[in-house]
């Protein structure tokens, strides 16, 4: 069964005080993983998708980084507006329905 | 357009009502889904429709019934629901064929009283 682990559960960072999100998975052939952003009440937000080990993306101060068993999200000198929920999702090459496996999320706070 | 449209964003119903939830998305995408997400825990996948057909039903209750009417709209019937069942609904699409992320929508935020 596929399953995704992400830490820490929570947060909490000063503006400016960079730092990384882990996601560890164990998948049975991925096709792919997702990094989402999720506020709350609303739906994830697409922020990145990695399709093998060594890939990297990157979107303003956020860089996600994949190896065969985790990914980390970076976030570098956080500001206010990047408090949010983090969701890492696993895709397998064999899911049926292109189904996702999510992970618990990281719960994210930046404070002034 | 490149969004997901779920109607209503609230909705408060009685055990004994019947209410609907709509998504809807005009990006040509082939693949829906139905997700339940309960508060600081992960999307759960409830049910996967792949050209207008249910491809995927995680074992969700008989109360729960989904219907695609085409390739554009996505509803989700309530009957009989219970308090354990208020929730964030979720829609979301992709393109079907291949890799290619989701697109969610912003989500109906379920109470059953």
């Amino acid at each position: 069964e596929d399953q995704v682990t992400q830490s820490p559960e929570a947060l909490r960072l000063q503006e400016g005080e960079s730092s990384s999100l882990n996601c560890s998975y164990t998948v049975s052939g991925l096709r792919g993983l997702f990094w989402y952003r999720q506020d709350p009440g609303k739906g994830p937000e697409f922020l990145f998708t990695l399709y093998s080990a060594g890939e990297e993306k990157e979107k303003e101060r956020l860089k996600a980084t994949l190896t065969k068993k985790e990914s980390f999200l970076h976030i570098t000198a956080p500001k206010p507006e990047d408090s949010a929920t983090y969701l890492c999702a696993v895709q397998a090459r064999e899911a049926a329905g292109n189904k996702l496996t999510f992970g618990g999320g990281t719960r994210v706070l930046v404070k002034p | 357009d490149t969004e997901v449209t779920q109607t209503p964003k609230h909705l408060v119903m009685g055990m004994t009502n019947k209410k609907s939830l709509k998504c809807e998305q005009h990006m040509g995408h082939r693949a829906m889904y139905w997700y339940k997400q309960k508060a600081k825990k992960p999307p759960e996948l409830m049910f996967v429709y792949s050209y207008e057909k249910l491809s995927i039903n995680e074992s969700v209750p008989s109360r729960f019934s989904p219907e695609c009417p085409n390739s554009s709209l996505l509803n989700l019937h309530l009957h009989a629901l219970q308090p354990e069942d208020s929730a964030l609904y979720l829609c979301a699409s992709n393109r079907d064929r291949g890799f290619y992320g989701y697109t969610f929508g912003s989500g109906t935020r379920l109470t059953v009283v």
